[in-house]
């Protein structure tokens, strides 16, 4: 892989159920991965910054995994609700610091 | 409160006319970067700079100018060089490392008229 991918590109979820979704990255060089939510109207807001392989993080009923030797990270959201729709973003840096973005995967959550 | 100011929301440019997008920040970060949005593509870095005074070329530096003259601002010039300038521009800063999270403005729109 070359470039940070995102799958789906979007996704509509029933208001309760649970989804995932993916970033594939370049492994070599990997200095840490980042996901970002991106509201409509506001400003791309930071959920996780993981570094390790293996590592797992969670903010209230958003989660997400790493594997930096295959290169791929899901974010899982459970039980949604509306106010989970937006686009979720992942970047991967390098150790320059530069950001390299996935085109996103957008969420919506039907009531 | 602490954040990152972009200015103006919305901004519209006549062939040939260089244009200044300002981006403010209080958050005492010494990274900021500037990032281009267009449909369907995720952001792609124009410019950063880590420290006043210092910035580096992104992949997509052609066509724009900036400065870091103080650490809370990091204003972007497009000039008519950029032949396609049309998109969505983001601000945003951090710590300088690539381990902690970036903090984003609202953005500028860009129009051509």
């Amino acid at each position: 892989i070359l470039n940070v991918e995102q799958s789906p590109q979007s996704l509509h979820v029933q208001e309760g159920d649970s989804t995932n979704f993916t970033c594939s990255f370049p492994s070599s060089n990997f200095y840490a991965l980042h996901w970002y939510r991106w509201e409509t109207a506001k400003s791309p807001e930071a959920l996780f910054v993981m570094t390790l392989n293996g590592d797992e993080k969670k903010k209230g009923r958003i989660s997400a995994t790493l594997n930096t030797k295959e290169g791929y990270s899901y974010l899982y959201i459970k039980g949604s609700q509306p106010e989970d729709s937006a686009t979720y973003l992942c970047a991967r840096s390098s150790n320059d610091y530069k950001l390299s973005f996935g085109a996103g995967t957008t969420v919506t959550v039907r009531a | 409160d602490g954040g990152i100011t972009q200015s103006p929301k919305y901004l519209f440019r006549k062939e040939g006319q260089n244009v200044t997008l300002s981006c403010e920040q209080n958050l005492n970060h010494d990274a900021m970067y500037w990032y281009r949005q267009d449909p369907g593509q995720g952001l792609r870095l124009i410019y950063y700079s880590q420290i006043v005074n210092d910035f580096q070329k992104g992949d997509i530096a052609e066509g724009y100018s900036v400065s870091r003259e103080k650490k809370e601002s990091f204003p972007l010039t497009v000039t008519s060089a950029q032949k396609n300038p049309t998109a969505f521009y983001l601000c945003a800063s951090s710590i300088a490392t690539g381990r902690q999270p970036q903090h984003f403005g609202d953005g500028t729109r860009l129009s051509i008229l």
